[in-house]
């Protein structure tokens, strides 16, 4: 079956940075887009950044561009999140997704989470 | 606006019928897509496009969207349907993907 599985997550300080990773397995990893989504505690879901299939394409919300960029590598099925600069409000659950469609907003596969903390 | 507004909290009774709404601009150009996030658990998709379950998603849940309002509907809501619910569905240019700020479920 179509899975995710993130790593990375951990206790950083502000300031510092971290890289997540996301490998998938069960699809045809290389044909899909994917997302990160992220989840502050006991909030809502904050969509991240989207990156496409062959990585020609990057996008990112407004409260992390420039900071964090989103990149794969297809060849081992697995999508990265590079965090630079992280601040206390960055702290969050972090989800990678596959969309329905290769470029979808929607998601049907989600990974079980990775947790960041950034202390001040 | 790229933005969508859902109600924080919503309950129903047992068996009973609940519709949860979801409202913003982007729906009258794009479906919105529906989650299902029990706690300390990843969202699980219940409903997309029109009205499209994924394999294993109960036929109690249905999907249907008019102007700028999309609706998920549990037609005789279950225990195990307690959950949070969020709405997702594309944004701006600037903001491609949005999300709604989520339901609260609660089954009496």
């Amino acid at each position: 079956q179509m899975q995710l599985v993130e790593s990375g997550g951990g206790v950083v300080q502000s300031g510092r940075s971290l890289r997540l990773s996301c490998v998938g397995s069960g699809f045809i990893f290389g044909t899909f887009g994917m997302h990160w989504v992220r989840q502050t505690p006991g909030k809502g879901l904050e969509w991240v950044a989207f990156i496409s299939y062959d990585g020609s394409n990057q996008f990112s919300g407004d409260s992390v561009q420039g900071r964090f960029t989103i990149s794969r590598d297809n060849s081992m099925n697995t999508v990265f999140l590079h965090m630079n600069s992280l601040r206390p409000e960055d702290t969050a659950v972090y989800y990678c997704a596959k969309p329905v469609h290769p470029n979808y907003y929607g998601m049907d596969v989600w990974g079980q989470g990775t947790t960041v903390t950034v202390s001040s | 606006s790229s933005e969508l507004t859902q109600d924080p909290a919503v309950s129903v009774a047992l068996g009973q019928t609940v519709r949860i709404t979801c409202q913003g601009d982007s729906l009258r150009n794009y479906y919105a897509t529906w989650y299902q996030q029990k706690a300390g658990q990843a969202p699980v998709l219940v409903i997309f496009g029109q009205n499209n379950r994924p394999s294993g998603i109960p036929d109690r849940f249905s999907g249907f969207t008019s102007g700028n309002t999309a609706a998920l509907t549990i037609t005789g809501a279950q225990a195990e349907d307690e959950a949070d619910y969020y709405c997702n569905s594309r944004g701006s240019t600037t903001k491609p993907v949005i999300f709604g700020g989520g339901t609260k479920l609660t089954v009496l």
